[in-house]
């Protein structure tokens, strides 16, 4: 089944605990993003990117890393979590940029005390 | 920052009803997309609009895109009860990255 699939789904942390949020797609897409949704603002991109070791900074990258190293696979870091960082995260990818539709996983709960 | 903004935030209708939202953005796009959300859940494709491109139809949507309003409409008709999710647009202004707006909360009571 084609996919994208997000680890992990529920995650509750302290600040300042380095956390890493996987996403994985099996559709061999090239364009792959994470998102932050929190209410009343809709989602905003982190970062994206285009293909493998190539990354670029979306609206809202401040505090978070990514790393492309395989096609498939596209981690989000948080390197130093802080309150401001709870939020829903999700992970999308595209066959090749914005271009073309892009398929959502189904979103990583993420609460920082 | 947003590209798009979505118009009404929230939409209450009967089962069967016409359901309209719009979507506004701010610089030239390459193309629009419309996307559903059940809650808290990751979002669905619903339908893209390219930028030389006025309208678009699927099943039970309508898509207009307006590039000298710098708007474009979502029209779901005969809508149902499981029609009731929040709805957002996006748009490509040809950077390789994605605006969503806040979306609109669509109700569809039976």
């Amino acid at each position: 089944e084609a996919q994208v699939t997000q680890n992990p789904r529920y995650l509750i942390t302290v600040t300042g605990k380095k956390l890493t949020v996987t996403c994985s797609q099996n559709m061999n897409h090239e364009y792959m993003s994470w998102y932050r949704q929190d209410p009343g603002l809709g989602l905003r991109q982190i970062y994206y990117s285009m293909n493998v070791e190539v990354t670029d900074k979306g609206d809202v990258p401040e505090g978070y890393k990514v790393s492309r190293k395989e096609k498939r696979n596209f981690p989000l870091i948080l390197e130093s979590p802080s309150p401001n960082q709870t939020s829903l995260y999700f992970c999308a990818s595209s066959f090749y940029s914005t271009y073309n539709e892009q398929f959502f996983g189904p979103g990583t709960r993420l609460t920082v005390l | 920052s947003q590209q798009g903004e979505e118009d009404p935030q929230a939409l209450s209708i009967q089962e069967g009803e016409n359901a309209t939202m719009n979507c506004s953005y701010k610089t030239s796009i390459n193309n629009l997309q419309w996307y559903r959300q059940n809650s808290g859940r990751g979002l669905v494709h619903l339908i893209l609009i390219r930028s030389n491109e006025r309208e678009k139809h699927s099943g039970r949507l309508r898509v207009t895109l307006d590039t000298s309003k710098k708007s474009s409409s979502l029209l779901i008709t005969a809508s149902r009860a499981a029609d009731t999710a929040s709805y957002f647009c996006a748009t490509d202004s040809g950077g390789n990255d994605m605006r969503f707006g806040a979306g609109t909360r669509l109700t569809v009571k039976p």
